[in-house]
Parts: C-alpha cells; structure tokens; sequence
C-alpha cells in the first residue's frame, strides 16, 4: 500500500541552526501539505503545495519556513534559524483533489 | 480561519461501553468531512470521508453521520475497547481543500 514517508523520524538541533525535515509523499498525489502538533496542542496548517508552488501559508509560516519539491518526488520543509517553541511533530501529508489526507509518521524536532 | 471545533476534548470509558463524540463545521460551502484517527506514536489514519446530508459511514464498531444543514458529524464507537484508545480527529477542507483540523478527542478505554 502507498505511503507518505518522512525522514529523519527525530531531529535534535541548536537553537539557531538549520533544519530541513523531508517528506516522499504519495506519488500520483497532487497536493503537499506541512503540518506541525506542538505538545499537548492540536494539529496546526502550516503550508499547502500545489503544481510546484505554495498555495496557502499559515501565519505560522513566516520567513524562516521554506518548502521545496526539488525532484519532483520529495517535499522539503526547511527552518532557517530554529527557535525552542519550534519544537513540534512535524507531518508531512498529501491527498488528490477531494479525497482524505494521507499522513507521514511525522519527524519529532527537539531544538534545545 | 474554519472553525473546527471537537466536543468533548477527552473521554474515559469502560471496556464494554458504546460512546460518541461530535464535530462541528462551518455549514456554508461544504463539500467534504473527514474523520481521522490518530493512536500514540502513529499518524493520523483516515476512518471516514462523509460527502452528503444524511452520510452515514460505518467500519466495523465505528459509524459516523453527517448533518450538512447544523454543521455537525457525530462518531459512534459501540462496545468500545481497549484498541479502540486514541485521539479522533475531524477535518474540514474548505474551498481551497486544505484539510482544517478540530483538535480531536481523545479517547481512552479501561480494561
């Protein structure tokens, strides 16, 4: 069965330093989404990824986010300069038109 | 912003115990209603896509309806059990088909 897939599953940095957190999602897919759940807190929209440019961006996403699909196959979110309240689960999540969402198994960033 | 909002925010019930818990969405420009479930140290996993009034989905022990009108989703697990404990999530994508999430109820089941 496909799957959207998520690398690295855990990532421990300096604050201050860049992250790139990377996404595989579903191939015949067509829209990309990042979502981040801080601990204890619901699932917040971070950025939507639609024909090779951003669709929507949250108010969280401000100029330190970036996101990238490179190859065409993998989707990229990259933090230039992290902050300790950055520390979330990050999911990675792509579905066609109007079906449901499919989720990667997220990467758990710690920035200390 | 959608308001997505999940009532009630956690649940503690015995084996044995049929529950439910509701979503409510924006009722105007509706297409879809998504049901996730999300166990600890997993993603979230798709239970439900629910497109029309009166939708009624079921998978096993879990069933859902849809009131498009009110902007309320009801899930219903019956004879809850212990695998049954994980945090459900509703989501409504709006025009643009971003999925806006509730914040889920979290659901525990006591042997």
């Amino acid at each position: 069965e496909p799957e959207v897939t998520q690398t690295p599953s855990h990532q421990v940095t300096q604050m201050g330093q860049e992250v790139i957190l990377r996404c595989v999602p579903i191939s015949n897919h067509l829209y990309f989404y990042w979502y981040r759940q801080i601990l204890g807190q619901k699932v917040e929209f971070l950025v939507s990824f639609y024909n090779n440019e951003i669709s929507e961006k949250s108010e969280i996403f401000d100029d330190q986010f970036s996101v990238e699909r490179p190859d065409g196959s993998n989707f990229t979110l990259k933090i230039r300069s992290t902050k300790l309240e950055d520390s979330a689960m990050y999911f990675c999540a792509s579905h066609t038109r109007r079906a449901e969402a499919f989720f990667g198994q997220g990467t758990r960033l710690t920035v200390v | 912003i959608l308001n997505v909002e999940q009532s009630p925010q956690s649940l503690h019930v015995q084996e044995g115990d049929s529950t439910n818990f509701t979503c409510s969405f924006p009722s105007s420009n509706f297409y879809a209603l998504h049901w996730y479930r999300w166990e600890t140290a997993k993603s979230p996993e798709a239970l439900f896509v629910m497109t029309l009034n009166g939708d009624e989905k079921k998978k096993g022990r879990i069933s859902a309806t849809l009131n498009t009108k009110e902007g309320y989703s009801y899930l219903y697990i019956k004879g809850s059990q212990p695998e049954d404990s994980a945090t459900y999530l509703c989501a409504f994508p709006g025009g643009s088909y971003i999925p806006t999430f509730g914040r889920g109820t979290s659901l525990i089941v006591h042997p």
